[in-house]
């Protein structure tokens, strides 16, 4: 089975700072899916990046962007230039292929951006 | 683009009552999956439809949660009878489904109080 473990429950960073989330995962599967979700205090799930494993290069939206070592089963998400709207929890998710879309989530870094 | 749409959004019930949550996926969106968030965890995927069949429910306690979708639109999920443990938010989320990673599209969930 499938695990995801994000090892830091709560981070802090500086408004205009750069940030990095770890998440790490452990899986037998050779191709499958990753992804970033940030959840505010409102409760909605926002998908904020997605990485095919079988792509080498690393994704990048804007001011986020992943460094997926796949050797490793590592998938951490940098944050530049962090704003105070990047306050939320941030969760690391798994998706298996050909599974029908199932994401098997970590449990979660609460991220404070500070002025 | 109409989001996912939930309902209720907050919902308090003593243990032992039964409730119902409802759940309007995105437009064309074939697949629609139900998930729990228990404080200070990641969502756990409770059963997922794929048009208004079910592709898994292995996690589902069927002895007292049960979930329809009806026409494979919208759909409920039910709990009876409550126990304090279900005490949660519960997640509503659609995608396209199929084997391409598709990125799944949340509501805003109901959040349930046991007393």
């Amino acid at each position: 089975a499938q695990t995801v473990t994000q090892s830091q429950p709560e981070m802090s960073v500086q408004e205009a700072e750069t940030v990095t989330l770890s998440c790490t995962y452990d899986t037998s599967e050779n191709n499958y899916y990753l992804f970033w979700y940030k959840q505010p205090p409102s409760r909605q799930m926002i998908l904020v990046i997605r990485q095919e494993a079988y792509k080498q290069q690393n994704a990048t939206e804007n001011r986020f962007s992943v460094n997926f070592q796949k050797a490793a089963k590592s998938f951490s998400l940098k944050i530049s230039d962090s704003q105070l709207g990047d306050t939320a929890m941030y969760f690391c998710a798994f998706m298996k292929l050909n599974q029908g879309g199932k994401l098997i989530f970590g449990q979660g870094t609460e991220l404070s951006v500070k002025p | 683009e109409a989001g996912v749409a939930q309902s209720p959004r907050y919902k308090i019930i003593e243990k032992r009552q039964s409730v119902a949550f409802w759940c309007n996926p995105i437009s064309g969106h074939a697949t629609l999956y139900w998930y729990q968030q228990i404080l200070g965890q990641g969502p756990k995927l409770l059963i997922q439809f794929q048009n208004n069949g079910v592709v898994d429910d292995s996690q589902l306690p069927k002895d007292r949660f049960s979930a329809e979708r009806l026409k494979g639109v919208d759909s409920t999920l039910k709990i009876q009878p409550a126990k304090l443990e279900d005490s949660a938010v519960y997640l509503c989320a659609s995608s396209l489904g199929g084997t391409g990673g598709q990125p799944q599209h949340f509501g805003d969930g109901t959040r349930l109080s046991i007393l």
